[in-house]
């Protein structure tokens, strides 16, 4: 069965310092690793799919990398605008899997001003 | 253009009561997928829809079911409410059926059963 697991459940950072999230993950095949920042009673909101051992993406102060069983969300500099709950999803290849998500159950990050 | 749409934003209802959601694609999106998400957890897995087939179901009892129409908007149907079932539910489209496409989410509907 897929598992993701993130840490750290909760993070406080004060605006400036940069921190890193953590997601753990045990698929049969990865298809692809998904990123999401979810606001309170809102959708979650698509930042990056990765999809190979290696691969980086980046977007503003956001930065993705991906090995075999972790992701990293690196945050540079972050601004209170950037709280928010951040979600980690994987695809995987087979069977039943081609058509889900399976979430970790986010890292709720705030930055203080 | 317009995101996902779903609707209502809001719900409640009585346990026992049987409710229907909504969920209106991204234009030219053919896919449409349907999430669970408990309040302090990460959402959770219930159908996917492709051409107007289910192409995957989560862990769910047969009380849920869903449908797509020919436009690919989509309905999420729960029968027999239990207290359990509140949460937001969400729901996602892509252009095709896999990973390569991505996926959007609508704001979701929070559903309250009392």
């Amino acid at each position: 069965e897929d598992q993701v697991t993130q840490s750290p459940e909760a993070l406080r950072l004060q605006e400036g310092e940069s921190s890193s999230l953590n997601c753990s993950y045990t698929v049969s095949g990865l298809r692809g690793l998904f990123w999401y920042r979810q606001d309170p009673g809102k959708g979650p909101e698509f930042l990056f799919t990765l999809y190979s051992a290696g691969e980086e993406k980046e977007k503003e102060r956001l930065k993705a990398t991906l090995t075999k069983k972790e992701s990293f969300l690196h945050i540079t500099a972050p601004k209170p605008e950037d709280s928010a709950t951040y979600l980690c999803a994987v695809q995987a290849v087979g069977g039943g899997s081609n058509y889900k998500l399976t979430f970790g159950k986010g890292t709720l990050l705030t930055v203080n001003p | 253009d317009a995101g996902v749409t779903q609707s209502p934003t809001h719900l409640i209802k009585t346990r026992g009561q049987h409710v229907t959601l909504r969920c209106s694609p991204i234009s030219g999106h053919k896919s449409v997928s349907w999430y669970q998400q408990v309040l302090g957890q990460g959402p959770q897995f219930i159908f996917q829809y492709y051409e107007k087939e289910e192409r995957g179901r989560g862990n769910f009892p047969d009380r849920f079911s869903a449908r797509q129409f020919p436009n690919y908007s989509s309905e999420l149907n729960v029968n027999a409410l239990l207290l359990g079932d509140s949460a937001l539910y969400l729901c996602a489209s892509s252009f095709g059926s896999g990973t390569n496409y991505g996926y959007t989410f609508g704001s979701g509907t929070r559903l309250t059963v009392v």
